[in-house]
């Protein structure tokens, strides 16, 4: 299957920097790709949409000006947590939609996850 | 966007098949039946995809009635290593908005 690869996998840093987190498809091209985040115990939630040469989508209460999201090339995402508080602590979550039969139906594959820290 | 309903938590014990039923009412046309596997620090993991009927693959197997409103994830001979977090989702596999639920923890029991 498809591999998404994320980096690093894990980080703490402390209040008011800024964090970049890598999401990677490493087999295939991806021209969308999404950013969860996951409390503990909780399910994940949807952060924003990123498109490859266009600006991310994001989702309702998500602060675009605070999580930074740049698709640059088929293969990489960014993710930049900017001005980082502690309420920012979470597990943030990529995932890559790949074509299985063109213009019907997708399949999303999933980073491992980076667990993102800020004291 | 169809939303789903799971139970919340299931036990089983090693060996034992184990079905997990997904309510989606509102499923719509264009609706995919998705299921994840996660386990705690990672990512999802895609276990299989259906539209309706019956999908097997090495994993699992998924059987979607005619009417689509539900859907049965089945593992068989569940082992330890089948504890984790399962999330059924429903939507157009090309939308921008999958949505997780709130997933159905199984615990296996030796």
């Amino acid at each position: 299957g498809a591999v998404v690869s994320q980096h690093p996998s894990w980080v703490i840093c402390k209040s008011g920097t800024s964090v970049k987190i890598e999401c990677r498809s490493l087999d295939f091209q991806a021209t969308t790709m999404f950013w969860y985040r996951q409390f503990p115990k909780q399910s994940l939630m949807l952060m924003a949409t990123s498109n490859e040469g266009s600006k991310a989508t994001y989702e309702q209460g998500v602060e675009k000006d605070k999580f930074l999201i740049n698709h640059a090339s088929l293969t990489l995402s960014t993710l930049t947590v900017t001005s980082a508080h502690p309420e920012d602590s979470s597990f943030y979550i990529c995932s890559a939609r790949v074509q299985i039969v063109a213009g019907v139906i997708y399949e999303q594959y999933f980073g491992p996850g980076t667990r993102l820290t800020v004291t | 966007l169809a939303k789903t309903t799971q139970p919340i938590s299931m036990d089983s014990y090693e060996g034992q098949e184990v079905n997990i039923t997904c309510s989606h009412n509102n499923i719509a046309t264009n609706d995919y039946i998705t299921w994840y596997q996660q386990f705690p620090s990672q990512g999802p993991r895609f276990i299989i995809q259906g539209y309706k009927t019956k999908v097997t693959n090495e994993v699992a197997s998924l059987f979607i009635p005619a009417d689509r409103k539900s859907s049965t994830l089945s593992l068989p001979r569940v082992s330890l290593s089948d504890t984790a977090v399962y999330y059924c989702l429903v939507g157009d596999t090309g939308a921008n908005n999958l949505f997780f639920g709130t997933g159905t923890r199984l615990t296996v029991i030796p």
